[in-house]
Parts: structure tokens; sequence; C-alpha cells
């Protein structure tokens, strides 16, 4: 089965701090999508930044960037100068051949001034 | 944004009652998926489509059915509603962006079923 883990259900962050949030996931495919939403209180869910599995280089999204270690099943998201409007739950995705999105838990991520 | 109004947007029943959901897209879009967030689970893929009149389920499609009459139209249907139904529901498209396929949601609806 195609699994995704986030395994910190919550975090907390000094404004203008980095943090950073952990995903790994579960698949036997060799191409596929990987995906972090933002939900903030409003409840949409927002792109943060999407990385393709054939790509070596690391996407970046202005103070968004991920750590993609293939082999690892890893795919972790920085967030630089963090921002009170950062504060949000964060679901990474993951989306095999078939185009379908299966979701982590979630991390639910304060940012304190 | 990508066009995607979900109706209602908040919506109490009661148990035993049929409900329809509507998602409305403006863009035409081929692909249409249905969602559920509950605590603890993220989102959870219930029905899609992939073409009019073309659907398939997701993982949890029990106590679910759609239509798809319209491109811009995938209604979502609880036939007899049930408690376990209380969650919030996400309309969501597939779009081409940076030369691969993303989805982009709506803005949810809350159900609570009594």
């Amino acid at each position: 089965a195609q699994t995704v883990t986030q395994s910190q259900p919550e975090m907390s962050v000094q404004e203008a701090e980095t943090v950073t949030l952990s995903c790994t996931y579960d698949t036997s495919e060799n191409n596929y999508y990987l995906f972090w939403y933002k939900q903030p209180p409003s409840r949409q869910m927002i792109l943060v930044i999407r990385q393709e599995a054939y790509k070596q280089q690391n996407a970046t999204e202005n103070r968004f960037s991920v750590n993609f270690q293939k082999a690892a099943k890893s795919f972790s998201l920085k967030i630089s100068d963090s921002q009170l409007g950062d504060t949000a739950m964060y679901f990474c995705a993951f989306s095999p051949s078939s185009g379908k999105l299966i979701f982590g838990q979630g991390t639910t991520l304060q940012v304190k001034p | 944004d990508a066009g995607i109004t979900q109706s209602p947007r908040h919506k109490v029943t009661e148990t035993g009652t049929p409900v329809t959901l509507r998602c409305h897209q403006t863009e035409n879009h081929r692909y249409m998926y249905w969602y559920r967030q509950d605590p603890g689970h993220g989102l959870r893929l219930i029905h899609y489509s992939y073409g009019v009149k073309d659907t398939d389920k997701g993982e949890v499609s029990d106590g679910y059915s759609v239509s798809r009459s319209k491109t811009e139209d995938f209604l979502l249907t609880l036939e007899s509603a049930t408690s376990s139904q209380t969650s919030v529901y996400f309309c969501a498209i597939s779009e081409t962006y940076r030369g691969g396929e993303t989805q982009y949601f709506g803005p949810g609806t809350r159900l609570l079923v009594l």
C-alpha cells in the first residue's frame, strides 16, 4: 500500500526563524509527484510546493524549499524567515502515476511573535 | 484560484436523510475529485471523475455516490446520511502546472449529521 507519514503532529517556531517539517512515504513506483499543501484557519487548501520524482534538484518557492531524498523516500519542507501568516496545518501528499493524491495526517505549525 | 465553488458551504442534516453536495468549476477541467477531511486522517479520496459520465471509486467510497452529467458540475450524494459522514468535504480539479498534473481545491463544505 502507498502511504504518507508525517511524524510531527505539532510544531512551533519563532517569527523570522527557520523550521523544517518532515514527511516520509512508501511506494514501489519510480515516477510520481510530491506536494506540500497549507491549510490556514480558513480551511482553504493551498498548494505550497511541488516536486517531480525524476528531478534531482530540490524545488523552491520563495521562502519554501524541500529536501527530497528519493532513496530514503523522504520529502521535508523548510520554511525560512517564518511569518505569522505561515501559521497553518501543512499536509504532505503523494501522487502516483494514477494521478490520485494520498495525504499524510498533517502537521500543525504555530509561528510565534 | 482555479475557479472552483462548492455548495452549500455549511449543512446540518439528520441521520437517514439524503444529502447532495455540488462542486462547480468554470475552466473545463477534465478531472474532478471529492475528498473528506477528518481529524487524524488528512484528506481521503471518496470518488473521482475523468470526464462526463466517467467516474470511479476512491479509498472511502462506501455510502457515497457521484454523478457528472456536465463537465462543470460534479455532485456527491449521501443516499442516507449517517453520523460517521460528519466531515469537511473538499472538491478538487486537476490542472497541468509547470508540466505536471496538480490538484487545486475548492473552499470545502462542512457537513454535520445529527
